[in-house]
Protein backbone atom coordinates (compact mmCIF):
# COMPACT_ATOMS: atom_id res chain seq x y z
CA UNK A 1 0.00 0.00 0.00
CA UNK A 2 1.00 3.48 -1.23
CA UNK A 3 2.65 5.60 2.22
CA UNK A 4 -0.32 7.64 3.15
CA UNK A 5 -1.78 8.80 6.35
CA UNK A 6 -4.84 10.80 7.42
CA UNK A 7 -4.86 12.94 10.95
CA UNK A 8 -6.97 12.96 12.40
CA UNK A 9 -8.85 10.24 11.24
CA UNK A 10 -12.08 11.12 13.33
CA UNK A 11 -13.36 14.85 14.23
CA UNK A 12 -15.92 16.04 16.15
CA UNK A 13 -16.56 20.35 15.91
CA UNK A 14 -18.70 22.94 16.62
CA UNK A 15 -20.19 25.49 13.75
CA UNK A 16 -17.65 28.25 13.71
CA UNK A 17 -14.75 26.54 14.70
CA UNK A 18 -11.54 25.80 12.60
CA UNK A 19 -10.14 22.80 11.54
CA UNK A 20 -7.24 21.65 10.02
CA UNK A 21 -6.87 17.93 8.34
CA UNK A 22 -3.27 16.92 7.42
CA UNK A 23 -2.04 14.24 4.55
CA UNK A 24 0.95 12.85 4.89
CA UNK A 25 2.62 11.10 1.86
CA UNK A 26 6.08 8.61 2.55
CA UNK A 27 5.89 8.38 -1.66
CA UNK A 28 7.30 11.55 -2.69
CA UNK A 29 4.69 11.78 -5.22
CA UNK A 30 3.89 15.12 -7.04
CA UNK A 31 0.14 15.57 -6.96
CA UNK A 32 -1.54 15.76 -4.18
CA UNK A 33 -5.72 16.08 -3.54
CA UNK A 34 -8.53 16.36 -1.40
CA UNK A 35 -11.84 14.91 -1.74
CA UNK A 36 -14.67 14.85 -0.16
CA UNK A 37 -17.57 11.85 0.07
CA UNK A 38 -20.75 12.71 0.96
CA UNK A 39 -24.23 10.30 0.29
CA UNK A 40 -25.89 10.83 -3.28
CA UNK A 41 -22.60 12.81 -4.20
CA UNK A 42 -19.93 10.54 -4.76
CA UNK A 43 -16.21 11.89 -4.59
CA UNK A 44 -15.53 15.77 -5.31
CA UNK A 45 -12.53 16.98 -5.79
CA UNK A 46 -12.01 20.29 -3.47
CA UNK A 47 -8.32 21.36 -4.19
CA UNK A 48 -5.34 19.95 -5.47
CA UNK A 49 -1.72 20.70 -5.53
CA UNK A 50 0.82 19.98 -8.36
CA UNK A 51 4.11 20.98 -6.30
CA UNK A 52 5.15 22.63 -3.19
CA UNK A 53 3.44 26.10 -3.00
CA UNK A 54 1.36 25.05 -6.14
CA UNK A 55 -1.94 24.32 -5.20
CA UNK A 56 -5.53 25.39 -7.21
CA UNK A 57 -9.60 24.81 -6.76
CA UNK A 58 -11.37 21.71 -7.75
CA UNK A 59 -15.15 21.66 -8.20
CA UNK A 60 -16.31 22.05 -4.35
CA UNK A 61 -13.76 24.73 -3.02
CA UNK A 62 -15.66 27.08 -1.02
CA UNK A 63 -15.42 27.74 2.74
CA UNK A 64 -12.03 25.49 2.59
CA UNK A 65 -8.51 26.35 1.85
CA UNK A 66 -4.55 24.22 1.48
CA UNK A 67 -1.09 24.67 1.99
CA UNK A 68 1.56 22.75 0.44
CA UNK A 69 5.33 23.61 2.32
CA UNK A 70 6.71 20.05 1.63
CA UNK A 71 6.25 17.59 -0.81
CA UNK A 72 5.25 14.95 2.05
CA UNK A 73 2.46 17.39 3.41
CA UNK A 74 -0.89 18.59 2.10
CA UNK A 75 -3.27 20.65 4.57
CA UNK A 76 -6.57 21.35 4.38
CA UNK A 77 -8.28 24.08 6.64
CA UNK A 78 -11.80 24.89 7.33
CA UNK A 79 -11.53 28.65 8.41
CA UNK A 80 -14.80 28.35 9.91
CA UNK A 81 -16.69 24.41 9.98
CA UNK A 82 -20.17 24.75 9.26
CA UNK A 83 -23.11 21.66 9.59
CA UNK A 84 -22.82 21.53 5.32
CA UNK A 85 -19.11 20.26 6.00
CA UNK A 86 -19.61 17.00 7.62
CA UNK A 87 -17.97 14.60 5.56
CA UNK A 88 -15.80 11.48 4.93
CA UNK A 89 -12.20 12.87 3.37
CA UNK A 90 -9.78 11.71 1.54
CA UNK A 91 -6.79 12.71 0.69
CA UNK A 92 -4.83 11.35 -2.72
CA UNK A 93 -1.42 11.49 -3.98
CA UNK A 94 0.19 10.69 -7.62
CA UNK A 95 3.47 10.76 -9.50
CA UNK A 96 3.27 12.09 -13.14
CA UNK A 97 4.20 9.86 -15.73
CA UNK A 98 5.15 10.32 -19.06
CA UNK A 99 2.83 7.98 -21.64
CA UNK A 100 0.03 9.07 -19.48
CA UNK A 101 -1.87 7.37 -17.74
CA UNK A 102 -2.24 8.74 -13.43
CA UNK A 103 -2.76 6.27 -10.94
CA UNK A 104 -4.12 7.87 -7.88
CA UNK A 105 -3.93 6.31 -4.11
CA UNK A 106 -6.07 7.35 -1.83
CA UNK A 107 -5.38 7.44 2.15
CA UNK A 108 -7.96 5.79 4.77
CA UNK A 109 -10.21 9.21 4.92
CA UNK A 110 -10.92 11.67 7.84
CA UNK A 111 -14.83 11.54 8.77
CA UNK A 112 -15.55 15.01 10.30
CA UNK A 113 -18.81 15.86 12.26
CA UNK A 114 -19.67 19.32 12.29
CA UNK A 115 -22.10 19.74 15.27
CA UNK B 1 -14.05 14.51 -19.69
CA UNK B 2 -16.64 11.94 -21.44
CA UNK B 3 -19.43 10.70 -19.09
CA UNK B 4 -19.73 7.40 -18.34
CA UNK B 5 -22.85 5.24 -17.53
CA UNK B 6 -23.41 2.09 -15.00
CA UNK B 7 -25.77 0.07 -13.55
CA UNK B 8 -27.01 1.28 -9.72
CA UNK B 9 -26.42 -2.52 -8.73
CA UNK B 10 -25.29 -5.82 -9.53
CA UNK B 11 -24.94 -9.48 -7.91
CA UNK B 12 -22.06 -11.88 -8.24
CA UNK B 13 -21.77 -15.16 -6.73
CA UNK B 14 -18.89 -16.59 -5.12
CA UNK B 15 -16.15 -18.24 -7.21
CA UNK B 16 -18.02 -16.35 -10.79
CA UNK B 17 -17.04 -13.92 -12.75
CA UNK B 18 -18.09 -11.03 -12.02
CA UNK B 19 -18.51 -8.39 -15.50
CA UNK B 20 -19.15 -5.02 -15.06
CA UNK B 21 -20.63 -2.89 -17.68
CA UNK B 22 -19.59 0.80 -18.51
CA UNK B 23 -20.74 3.11 -21.26
CA UNK B 24 -18.79 5.73 -22.54
CA UNK B 25 -20.46 6.20 -25.83
CA UNK B 26 -18.70 9.75 -25.99
CA UNK B 27 -15.10 8.85 -25.39
CA UNK B 28 -12.84 10.69 -27.70
CA UNK B 29 -9.41 9.08 -29.22
CA UNK B 30 -7.11 10.54 -26.29
CA UNK B 31 -8.98 9.47 -23.19
CA UNK B 32 -8.51 6.65 -21.16
CA UNK B 33 -11.03 4.56 -19.10
CA UNK B 34 -9.83 4.10 -15.91
CA UNK B 35 -11.32 1.78 -12.96
CA UNK B 36 -11.60 1.90 -9.30
CA UNK B 37 -13.26 0.60 -6.22
CA UNK B 38 -14.31 1.45 -2.61
CA UNK B 39 -14.77 -1.12 -0.24
CA UNK B 40 -17.01 0.24 2.21
CA UNK B 41 -15.20 2.87 4.76
CA UNK B 42 -12.40 2.65 2.87
CA UNK B 43 -10.31 4.77 0.12
CA UNK B 44 -11.11 4.16 -3.07
CA UNK B 45 -8.28 1.50 -4.86
CA UNK B 46 -6.90 1.90 -8.37
CA UNK B 47 -7.84 -1.35 -10.53
CA UNK B 48 -7.43 -0.72 -13.83
CA UNK B 49 -6.87 1.28 -16.57
CA UNK B 50 -6.56 1.02 -20.84
CA UNK B 51 -6.55 3.14 -24.19
CA UNK B 52 -8.20 0.94 -26.59
CA UNK B 53 -6.16 -2.48 -25.88
CA UNK B 54 -7.64 -5.03 -23.64
CA UNK B 55 -5.84 -4.97 -20.45
CA UNK B 56 -5.45 -7.56 -17.58
CA UNK B 57 -3.29 -6.90 -14.13
CA UNK B 58 -3.22 -9.44 -11.38
CA UNK B 59 -6.95 -8.12 -10.08
CA UNK B 60 -8.95 -7.93 -13.22
CA UNK B 61 -9.53 -7.62 -17.15
CA UNK B 62 -10.60 -4.64 -18.83
CA UNK B 63 -12.43 -5.47 -22.65
CA UNK B 64 -12.76 -2.08 -24.17
CA UNK B 65 -14.89 -2.72 -27.38
CA UNK B 66 -13.45 -1.68 -31.10
CA UNK B 67 -15.80 1.57 -30.86
CA UNK B 68 -14.70 2.52 -27.35
CA UNK B 69 -18.02 3.56 -26.67
CA UNK B 70 -18.01 0.62 -23.67
CA UNK B 71 -15.98 -1.33 -21.49
CA UNK B 72 -16.11 -4.27 -19.27
CA UNK B 73 -14.36 -4.76 -16.06
CA UNK B 74 -14.17 -8.07 -15.04
CA UNK B 75 -13.34 -9.84 -11.99
CA UNK B 76 -12.27 -13.81 -12.79
CA UNK B 77 -13.01 -15.59 -9.67
CA UNK B 78 -14.90 -13.11 -7.45
CA UNK B 79 -14.94 -12.92 -3.70
CA UNK B 80 -17.16 -11.92 -0.82
CA UNK B 81 -14.16 -9.33 -0.05
CA UNK B 82 -15.07 -7.69 -3.90
CA UNK B 83 -18.20 -6.66 -2.52
CA UNK B 84 -17.58 -2.94 -3.02
CA UNK B 85 -18.81 0.37 -5.38
CA UNK B 86 -17.15 0.24 -8.66
CA UNK B 87 -16.14 3.28 -10.73
CA UNK B 88 -15.78 3.63 -14.56
CA UNK B 89 -13.87 6.94 -15.41
CA UNK B 90 -12.90 8.14 -18.91
CA UNK B 91 -10.87 11.19 -18.72
CA UNK B 92 -7.69 12.91 -20.90
CA UNK B 93 -4.05 12.95 -19.82
CA UNK B 94 -2.57 15.66 -20.11
CA UNK B 95 0.21 17.41 -18.86
CA UNK B 96 -0.55 20.27 -15.91
CA UNK B 97 -1.58 20.01 -12.64
CA UNK B 98 -5.43 20.08 -13.02
CA UNK B 99 -5.41 17.74 -15.78
CA UNK B 100 -4.92 14.82 -13.38
CA UNK B 101 -7.96 15.04 -11.34
CA UNK B 102 -10.06 12.28 -11.83
CA UNK B 103 -14.10 13.08 -11.80
CA UNK B 104 -16.16 10.11 -9.50
CA UNK B 105 -19.87 9.64 -10.67
CA UNK B 106 -22.33 7.03 -8.94
CA UNK B 107 -20.28 3.93 -9.50
CA UNK B 108 -21.80 0.27 -9.48
CA UNK B 109 -22.43 -1.12 -5.98
CA UNK B 110 -21.41 -4.77 -6.75
CA UNK B 111 -21.97 -7.21 -4.36
CA UNK B 112 -20.75 -10.76 -4.05
CA UNK B 113 -23.06 -13.33 -2.52
CA UNK B 114 -22.22 -16.49 -0.68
Amino acid sequence: DAGITQSPRHKVTETGTPVTLRCHQTENHRYMYWYRQDPGHGLRLIHYSYGVKDTDKGEVSDGYSVSRSKTEDFLLTLESATSSQTSVYFCAISESVSGGYNEQFFGPGTRLTVL
Amino acid sequence: DAKTTQPTSMDCAEGRAANLPCNHSTISGNEYVYWYRQIHSQGPQYIIHGLKNNETNEMASLIITEDRKSSTLILPHATLRDTAVYYCIVRVVRSGGSNYKLTFGKGTLLTVNP
